[in-house]
């Protein structure tokens, strides 16, 4: 069955950089992009970015360009996304998810990143 | 970039009633990329509709999506008690950004 598996929460001061890893199982790694999606507390979904695990192409959504990372480990089938500059704005769940042709099927678990100093 | 602008807010309903969410965009969406989520409290989305009107793996037909162009409806035909959620349209189409609506709350009456 597919999983994804992300790591675990983090606390962070202003400033700092956070890396979220998500391990894909279950699929061909490869097959399908990752998107990574945040949720502020008692907030809506936000789109961050999507990265190809096929050829690693990526793109952010415009307000995270410069701040933002994803990469794959197509050898682990893993995923990452790496958060620069801290805020406290930046608290939120982060989510990865199987981006294909038929919508964001699969989600990670979530990663509660907390920015405080 | 595309705007999702969904309504209403917040629904107010009873189990067994009919649930009809919007999902409105500030151009034109291919069909082909439009998605509905389920979100419940502490947990992770869950895909419901992909493609405007295609049920997930697993979705009950309750579920049920439809619409083009820049107009989408979510229906949910007899509300049971686990439907009681929070609702996000996305468009996820040929090319990024694919952003989100801000959600609609279905509560109980």
């Amino acid at each position: 069955q597919v999983q994804l598996v992300q790591s675990g929460a983090e606390v962070k001061k202003p400033g700092a950089s956070v890396k979220v890893s998500c391990k894909a199982s279950g699929y061909t790694f490869t097959s399908y992009g990752i998107s990574w999606v945040r949720q502020a507390p008692g907030q809506g979904l936000e789109w961050m970015g999507w990265i190809s695990a096929y050829n690693g192409n990526t793109n952010y959504a415009q307000k995270l360009q410069g701040r933002v990372t994803m990469t794959t480990d197509t050898s682990t089938s893993t995923a990452y996304m790496e958060l620069r500059s801290l805020r406290s704005d930046d608290t939120a769940v982060y989510y990865c998810a199987r981006q294909g042709g038929g919508g964001t099927d699969y989600w990670g678990q979530g990663t509660l990143v907390t920015v405080s100093s | 970039e595309i705007v999702l602008t969904q309504s209403p807010g917040t629904l107010s309903l009873s189990p067994g009633e009919r649930a009809t969410l919007s999902c409105r965009a500030s151009q034109s969406v291919s069909s082909s990329y439009l998605a509905w989520y389920q979100q419940k409290p502490g947990q992770a989305p869950r895909l419901l509709i992909y493609g405007a009107s295609s049920r997930a793996t697993g979705i009950p037909d309750r579920f049920s999506g439809s619409g083009s162009g820049t107009d989408f409806t979510l229906t949910i035909s007899r509300l049971e008690p686990e439907d009681f959620a929070v609702y996000y349209c996305q468009q996820y189409g040929s090319s990024p950004p694919w952003p989100f609506g801000q959600g609609t709350k279905v509560e109980i009456k």
